[in-house]
């Protein structure tokens, strides 16, 4: 699976869209990019993944550049229980699927 | 959506002592699991991969002798820490392969060992 590169960390103000970045330039055809996150001393929570196209769902939109060599997830109203690791993961889903490597994530935190 | 529960949430043991974790898919069936170790202030690492009725693969420097994986069903796989010591303490953290979003995560077990 291809590798991915986020910044260490973010801070965001309360109530403000949150932007994250994540590239992704080795990606493969046929990888599609994950997004979860960690609040502290929880599992990792899904948040939304995609191929190609931009997705969107209750709790986020991600947004993929047309050579899909990077992508950014977006929380559009954040809040103060967004604070967490974010994960951007490039991941190959065939029959065989891949398995999840984590690598060190974006530390958000939203403050007031 | 896919539930995973994982139990214990939190264990103290001795050192010297074994310790079971169970992993359970509650509203689906998983034939792969996986297993992480996290340290504080770092990101998971990924132990072994879970197949319902074979046996486990380790990743590159985890002792298989040490962590034994059982996935004798559909909806449970379970970690021994065996023969734990202190640096054996750790977030340990499973999940499955799911039809939908693709992986769900259990909340985690916190072990200490003493």
């Amino acid at each position: 699976d291809a590798k991915t590169t986020q910044p260490p960390s973010m801070d965001c103000a309360e109530g403000r869209a949150a932007n994250l970045p994540c590239n992704h330039s080795t990606i493969s055809g046929n990888e599609y990019v994950y997004w979860y996150r960690q609040i502290h001393s929880q599992g990792p929570q899904y948040i939304i993944h995609g191929l190609k196209n931009n997705e969107t769902n209750e709790m986020a939109s991600l947004i993929i550049t047309e050579d899909r060599k990077s992508s950014t997830l977006i929380l559009p109203h954040a809040t103060l229980r967004d604070t967490a690791v974010y994960y951007c993961i490039a991941l190959m889903t065939t029959d065989s699927w891949g398995k999840l490597q984590f690598g060190a994530g974006t530390q958000v935190v939203v403050t007031p | 959506g896919a539930v995973v529960s994982q139990h214990p949430s939190r264990v103290i043991c001795k050192s010297g002592t074994s310790v079971k974790i169970e992993c359970r898919s509650l509203d689906f069936q998983a034939t792969t699991m996986f297993w992480y170790r996290q340290f504080p202030k770092q990101s998971l690492m990924l132990m072994a991969t879970s197949n319902e009725g074979s046996k486990a693969t380790y990743e590159q420097g985890v002792e298989k002798d040490k962590f034994l994986i059982n996935h004798a069903s559909l909806t449970l796989s379970t970690l021994t820490v065996t023969s734990a010591h202190p640096e054996d303490s750790s977030f340990y953290i499973c999940s499955a392969r799911d039809l939908g979003y693709g992986y769900t995560f259990g909340s985690g077990t916190r072990l200490t060992v003493v």
